[in-house]
């Protein structure tokens, strides 16, 4: 069990399909992520919350809309997404953004994403 | 940026230690470095954190020279259990980002 909490833990959707991932924490952490991971590959950074405003875009499509409604909630809005954003998405945590990443990443199990 | 270089992949045994080393040449003064463990089908999960020398806990070691070009993630008596993918992490204090490597994929055998 993690203390970062992922749902749904499988999705599939198909191309025309609006959906939404939602992650949870209860540790008080100021700094929530989402990293994308395809299958063999590192955890790939997409978007960073620091006291719920986004601080990070790493140059995401805008068929990813990220949302964070309160502190303990991060949520990703998905629409109209292709076949190859299938992955695993992953939401994590942490105290705050830190110095020199000096804060660890909590990270939930993730949501497996197939897009048909 | 700081990159980070890992072996693709090691293989040990049961009983052993292991040894994993991660190259960050272009560190910056204020960048820790964090090593993770995954799973498959689990996200990562934080194993160890350091800034310089020596940091032990109750599953690992890190050793991080004075230069802070390279640390060294050591597993004593390494399990079947311990086969994973382990991530060294380096923050980037001058972007807030935090880029993962490649990853060591750690294959232990009986």
């Amino acid at each position: 069990d993690t203390e970062v909490t992922q749902t749904p833990k499988h999705l599939v959707m198909g191309m025309t399909n609006k959906k939404s991932l939602k992650c949870e924490q209860h540790m008080g952490h100021r700094a929530m992520y989402w990293y994308k991971q395809k299958a063999k590959k590192p955890p790939e950074l997409m978007f960073v919350y620091s006291y719920e405003k986004l601080s990070i875009n790493e140059s995401v499509p805008s068929r990813f809309s990220p949302e964070c409604p309160n502190s303990s909630l991060l949520n990703l809005h998905l629409h109209a997404l292709q076949p190859e954003d299938s992955a695993l998405y992953l939401c994590a945590s942490s105290q705050d953004t830190g110095q020199g990443g000096n804060s660890p990443l909590h990270f939930g199990n993730g949501t497996r994403l197939t897009v048909t | 940026l700081a990159k980070t270089t890992q072996p693709i992949s090691m293989d040990s045994y049961e009983g052993q230690e292991v040894n994993i080393t991660c190259s960050h040449n272009n560190i910056a003064t204020n960048d820790y470095i964090t090593w993770y463990q995954q799973f498959p089908s689990q996200g990562p999960r934080f194993i160890i954190q350091g800034y310089k020398t020596k940091v032990t806990n109750e599953v690992a070691s890190l050793f991080i020279p004075a230069d802070r070009k390279s640390s060294t993630l050591s597993l004593p008596r390494v399990s079947l259990s311990d086969t994973a993918v382990y991530y060294c992490l380096v923050g980037q204090s001058n972007t807030g980002k935090l880029i993962f490597g490649q990853g060591t994929t750690l294959q232990v055998k009986p």
